[in-house]
C-alpha cells in the first residue's frame, strides 16, 4: 500500500545530541514537508522540499537540518542548536505545488514523538 | 494576525447528533484552498474535506460538509450523525495562491471534539 512511514515512533535524546528522524514515502510525490506540533498548537512548518536536491526553510527552521538525496526520503536532523526540541514531528508529502494548484492535499505520516531528557 | 482561527478549544456532542466546528481565515489572495484534517489520539493527520475559493457549492464528503461563507471568510466543518470514532482533534488549514508560492499549509490551533455515548 502507498503511504508515508516515519521512524522511530518514539525517540529520546540527551541534551547536546543530534538526532535524525526518518521519513519515507512511496506515493511518488515530488514534494515533502516537515512539521512540528506542540501541545495546544497547530502544525508549524520546519522545512519543505519540492524536488530532489532542493529544500527551503519554513517558519521555524532554526536548529534543524534536512537533506533530499532521493525522491522517497526526507530525513530531518534535530541539532543541539534547537533549544526546545521536545515535540511531535510530522512528515507529509504532496504533488509538486507548481503543478497542482491550490488543491494539493498533503498526506501525513504517523509522526515521531521526540523527548529530550 | 492569525491566518486561521479556530475559536473552540473543545466541543462536546452526543452520539448521532450533528456538530459544527468553526474556522475563520484571513487572506488577501483571490485564489486559495481550505482543508480540514482530523487527528486521532494516535497522532496521524487524516484529510477530511477541501473547499476551493472559486467553488460555488459547499463541499461534502460523506458525513462531512463544509459551510463556506466567503464574504465572512468562514469555512465551518459540519459533522452529521456523530460517532464515537469522531472523537479527535480537528484542524482547519489554508493554502494561498497558485504556483510556487502555494507550498505552505497554514494550520489553526485545532478543536478537540468529544463524542459522548
Amino acid at each position: 500500500d502507498g503511504g508515508i512511514t516515519q521512524s522511530p515512533k518514539y525517540l529520546f535524546r540527551k541534551e547536546g545530541q543530534n538526532v535524525t528522524l526518518s521519513c519515507e514515502q512511496n506515493l511518488n510525490h515530488d514534494a515533502m514537508y516537515w512539521y512540528r506540533q506542540d501541545p495546544g498548537q497547530g502544525l508549524r512548518l520546519i522545512y519543505y522540499s519540492q524536488i530532489v536536491n532542493d529544500f527551503q526553510k519554513g517558519d521555524i527552521a532554526e536548529g534543524y537540518s534536512v537533506s533530499r538525496e532521493k525522491k522517497e526520503s526526507f530525513p530531518l536532523t534535530v541539532t543541539s542548536a534547537q533549544k526546545n526540541p521536545t515535540a511531535f514531528y510530522l512528515c507529509a508529502s504532496s504533488m509538486r505545488p507548481r503543478l497542482a494548484g491550490v488543491y494539493n492535499e498533503q498526506f501525513f505520516g504517523p509522526g515521531t514523538r521526540l523527548t529530550v531528557l | 494576525a492569525q491566518k486561521i482561527t479556530q475559536t473552540q478549544p473543545g466541543m462536546f456532542v452526543q452520539e448521532k447528533e450533528a456538530v459544527t466546528l468553526d474556522c475563520t481565515y484571513d487572506t488577501s489572495d483571490q485564489s486559495y484552498g481550505l482543508f480540514w484534517y482530523k487527528q486521532p489520539s494516535s497522532g496521524e493527520m487524516i484529510f477530511l474535506i477541501y473547499q476551493g475559493s472559486y467553488d460555488e457549492q459547499n463541499a461534502t464528503e460523506g458525513r462531512y460538509s463544509l459551510n463556506f461563507q466567503k464574504a465572512r471568510k468562514s469555512a465551518n466543518l459540519v459533522i452529521s450523525a456523530s460517532q464515537l470514532g469522531d472523537s479527535a482533534m480537528y484542524f482547519c488549514a489554508m493554502r494561498e495562491g497558485w504556483g510556487g508560492s502555494n507550498y505552505k499549509l497554514t494550520f489553526g490551533k485545532g478543536t478537540l471534539l468529544t463524542v459522548n455515548p
